[in-house]
């Protein structure tokens, strides 16, 4: 079946450090794949995505490159902030009436 | 652009007691819509997902019914709540303009 792997955490980083967190999928079609944000206390909220091969989205400094021949999706922001600090899930959705699949989530903690 | 409604944002019930969260979608029409719960520190699992007005797909079996009496009104109950139902329960909607789900806000329960 589909599935998403995204790197365990929590990650703690310095404000400005860099951001990398890992996803990588299993898809039995030809899936887009998403970046969503929940920050603490809300719902989720879409941060970008990709719809076919070699696409990059990007929001808010983030971004992430559809990696088709590496089957991967990885978040990267070069310069993190405070205000960063939230969960984060790689998800991922096949053509049709299919439900997202997604990753257990990131935890990210920024500190000054 | 479309939006997500659900409430209420936070509840406490006893044990044994019957639950109604209700989600409203605007902004789009003939909506595929999901519930999720997100227990402490987990990533989310996907309860009910539907299509139309009145198809409703369970992904898990559970004390939990979903319906949807209107196209873009989807509901989350139970005749008799659990320990385990507490959570953080989802709703989210997706829209004719693609693959793309957006997130209602959330809805805390803690079953006591």
């Amino acid at each position: 079946g589909d599935s998403v792997t995204q790197m365990e955490g929590p990650v703690t980083l310095s404000e400005e450090a860099f951001l990398t967190i890992n996803c990588t999928y299993t898809a039995t079609g030809y899936p887009s794949l998403f970046w969503y944000v929940q920050y603490p206390g809300e719902g989720l909220q879409l941060l970008l995505k990709a719809t076919k091969a070699d696409d990059k989205g990007s929001n808010k400094g983030f971004e992430a490159t559809y990696r088709k021949e590496t089957t991967s999706f990885h978040l990267e922001k070069g310069s993190v902030q405070v205000s960063d600090s939230a969960v984060y899930f790689c998800a991922l959705s096949v053509a049709g009436n299919t439900p997202l699949v997604f990753g257990k989530g990131t935890r990210l903690s920024v500190i000054a | 652009s479309q939006t997500i409604h659900q409430w209420p944002a936070t509840l406490v019930q006893p044990v044994g007691s019957p639950l109604s969260l209700e989600c409203t979608v605007e902004g789009t029409s003939n909506p595929n819509l999901y519930w999720y719960r997100q227990a402490a520190g987990r990533g989310l699992q996907l309860l009910f997902y539907s299509v139309g007005i009145g198809q409703i797909s369970s992904e898990v079996p559970q004390n939990l019914s979903a319906s949807r009496p209107q196209d873009r009104q989807f509901i989350l109950s139970s005749k008799k709540l659990l320990l385990s139902d507490s959570g953080f329960y989802l709703c989210a909607g997706e829209g004719q303009s693609g693959n793309t789900i957006y997130f209602g806000e959330g809805s805390w329960l803690t079953v006591v």
